[in-house]
């Protein structure tokens, strides 16, 4: 079974560019999380979605959105980027919201560089 | 509000030996606990849950953790350290009235030496 994946593996981008980042959670998963782990720290909440509603956000800008689509895939968007902003960009799937019920499956992140 | 404290951000151990990661939470309300290991280029992976029921739980790969309310630590071990488990571990707590996030702690790397 295909566990969730992520895309692109890799990104570069410029300061103030906008990026989109992809996420397709293993079948059956209604609930996706996004989050931010920047190099030597642990992640960080940004998102999380469930049945296409958000159910959860992060002390993270309005630079930051997300959107979950109906076949339960799920994008991040951050607008104006900023040096700070270079991370490896998690996402997570579960079958349902309730995050210490329902066990998260993370895929292996986008890594993305802002220069 | 919760917060998470990996109080060693590296350890070393020889193969064979005991492994010991500490973890301290702090939380207004019951919480959730888990630890995560994370290995290069690869996903975070589940190793345990505590959620209110035993207070020693069994993880994969022979880990195991305690929690004490009374210290509000949640420390990982292992008795004999292998090379796989050479990663990055984190300790992770979850408030289902804090909109159900998890809240990572800053991560242990472990070293494991032949």
């Amino acid at each position: 079974d295909a566990g969730v994946t992520q895309s692109p593996t890799h990104l570069i981008k410029t300061r103030g560019q906008h990026v989109t980042l992809r996420c397709s959670p293993i079948s059956g998963h209604k609930s996706v999380s996004w989050y931010q782990q920047v190099l030597g720290q642990g992640p960080q909440f940004i998102f999380q979605y469930y049945e296409k509603e958000e159910r959860g956000r992060g002390n993270f800008p309005d630079r930051f959105s997300a959107r979950q689509f109906p076949n339960y895939s799920s994008e991040l968007n951050v607008n104006a980027l900023l040096l700070g902003d270079s991370a490896l960009y998690l996402c997570a799937s579960s079958l349902g919201a309730t995050q210490d019920i329902y066990e998260q499956y993370f895929g292996p992140g986008t890594r993305l560089t802002v220069t | 509000a919760q917060s998470v404290t990996q109080l060693d951000s590296h350890v070393s151990v020889s193969e064979g030996t005991p492994v010991l990661l500490r973890c301290n939470y702090s939380s207004s309300y019951s919480p959730s606990l888990f630890w995560y290991v994370q290995h290069p280029n690869k996903g975070l992976q589940l190793l345990l849950k505590y959620t209110s029921a035993a207070t020693l739980v069994k993880g994969i790969n022979g880990f195991e953790a305690e929690f004490k309310k009374s210290e509000t630590s949640f420390h990982l071990t292992k008795p004999s350290a292998h090379m796989s488990d050479a990663a990055e571990y984190f300790c992770v707590v979850s408030v289902l009235t804090a909109g159900n996030k998890l809240t990572f702690g800053g991560g242990t790397r472990v070293l494991v030496k032949p």
